[in-house]
């Protein structure tokens, strides 16, 4: 059953800062991999999706890497702005879809 | 092109009665997927229909239940309500696994409340 961890829980960083959050899931088997945005009580937007044959995405100040074989995966962001505030999940697909718990940033003006 | 849009957006029950949430998937995308986020916890897996067929189901138990329409529309119909049931409850929709793109898209969900 595939387990998907991400750490750390809880992130706060003051505005401008680079920072970085880890998602890792227990089986590498899989199809790809999307890093979401979730604002309270709002559905999902995706971020970014890797494909399993693809090491990472960028999309504007966001990179997403994959490491398949080790099951991680990293999305960094660059110049943090307090808009950047918002929970972030990371989900692993193979036949279905799996999340993580998230990672909730908060970025301080 | 619309998005992924789920009815209704907020609902309130009490204990026992029966709930039915729906969603209409973006055009052309065969698979839906609903998930359970209960305040403060992460998205649990419920369903996963595509093509018409329930393709796998998370760990809930059978009075949690649904199904997917030839228009790919899906029903998430909920039986015998408990107060633990009460969440944001998200529908996603995607092209079939193994197409280019296969994004998964949500819609921004149904609040339930059971009182």
């Amino acid at each position: 059953k595939q387990e998907v961890t991400q750490i750390p829980a809880a992130l706060s960083v003051p505005e401008g800062e680079n920072l970085v959050l880890n998602c890792s899931f227990t089986d590498s088997a899989i199809y790809n991999l999307q890093w979401f945005r979730q604002d309270p009580g709002k559905g999902l937007t995706s971020l970014l999706l890797i494909q399993s044959s693809q090491r990472e995405q960028t999309s504007g100040r966001l990179n997403a890497s994959l490491d398949k074989s080790s099951g991680r995966s990293t999305l960094y962001i660059a110049a943090s702005q307090p808009g950047d505030s918002a929970t972030y999940l990371c989900a692993v697909r193979r036949n279905d879809m799996r999340f993580g718990a998230g990672t909730r940033l908060t970025v301080k003006p | 092109e619309a998005g992924v849009t789920q009815s209704p957006t907020h609902l309130i029950k009490t204990r026992g009665q029966q709930v039915t949430l729906r969603c209409s998937p973006i055009s052309g995308h065969t698979s839906v997927y609903w998930y359970q986020q209960a305040l403060g916890l992460g998205l649990q897996f419920l369903l996963w229909y595509d093509e018409g067929e329930e393709r796998n189901r998370g760990n809930f138990p059978p009075r949690f239940s649904g199904r997917q329409f030839p228009n790919y529309s899906s029903e998430l119909n909920v039986n015998a309500l408990e107060l633990e049931d009460s969440a944001l409850y998200l529908c996603a929709s995607s092209r079939r696994v193994g197409q280019d793109n296969e994004k998964l898209f949500f819609g921004s969900g149904t609040q339930l409340s059971v009182l």
